[in-house]
């Protein structure tokens, strides 16, 4: 069964540092994986979609990449605002529905 | 403006009610998605819907039941057979195929609290 782990669950940082986060899954036959972002008590927005076929997605300030073969993707973040705060999800997509992660709860200080 | 709206926003339920959470699209998805969400935990599949009239389990079906008569809503109803209901709950939509090669869109959410 495909588990997905989010490291780390929380991150503090100060305003324009440049961070990572993390995501991993058990099961390397995946169709694409979606990165998203939740702001508290809101619905989920998506930031990038990763094909299976494809290693990197970028938009903006964000860039997603994907390792099939290591079961790993990473949602790279420049110059962070404090704006960014929110917790950022990852799903695979199975055949029928997404599965994710528990997510990553990220700080941005000004 | 395209998208998924849910309503309402916040639901209390007493003991032993059903209630229902709408769920409705005008992004012409074909395939519509439940997902419950607990505080520290990632979203769980409730049930999914590929095409009108037809709907599947997801892994966590037992206490809720669905309908798919429309292609644009989906409404979910919470019955009194689910002992834990409160939760966030989540819809999404996703164009035909499903997520394999389709980006999920999601709902602002309902906050269901039990009294």
């Amino acid at each position: 069964k495909q588990e997905v782990t989010q490291i780390p669950a929380a991150l503090s940082v100060p305003e324009g540092e440049n961070l990572v986060l993390n995501c991993s899954f058990t099961d390397s036959a995946i169709y694409n994986l979606q990165w998203f972002r939740q702001d508290p008590g809101k619905g989920l927005t998506s930031l990038l979609l990763i094909q299976s076929s494809q290693r990197e997605q970028t938009s903006g300030r964000l860039n997603a990449s994907l390792d099939k073969s290591s079961g790993r993707s990473t949602l790279y973040i420049a110059a962070s605002q404090p704006g960014d705060s929110a917790t950022y999800l990852c799903a695979v997509a199975g055949r029928t529905a997404l599965i994710f992660g528990k997510g990553t709860t990220l700080s941005v200080s000004s | 403006d395209g998208g998924i709206t849910q309503s309402p926003k916040y639901l209390f339920r007493k003991e032993g009610q059903n209630v229902t959470l709408s769920c409705e699209q005008n992004l012409n998805h074909d395939a519509m998605y439940w997902y419950r969400q607990d505080p520290g935990q990632g979203l769980r599949l409730i049930y999914y819907s590929q095409i009108v009239n037809d709907f599947q389990k997801g892994d966590i079906a037992e206490g809720y039941s669905v309908s798919r008569e429309k292609k644009e809503s989906f409404p979910l109803t919470v019955t009194s057979a689910q002992k834990n209901p409160t939760a966030f709950y989540l819809c999404a939509s996703s164009s035909a195929g499903g997520p394999v090669n389709n980006e999920q869109f999601f709902g602002p959410g309902t906050r269901l609290t039990v009294l």
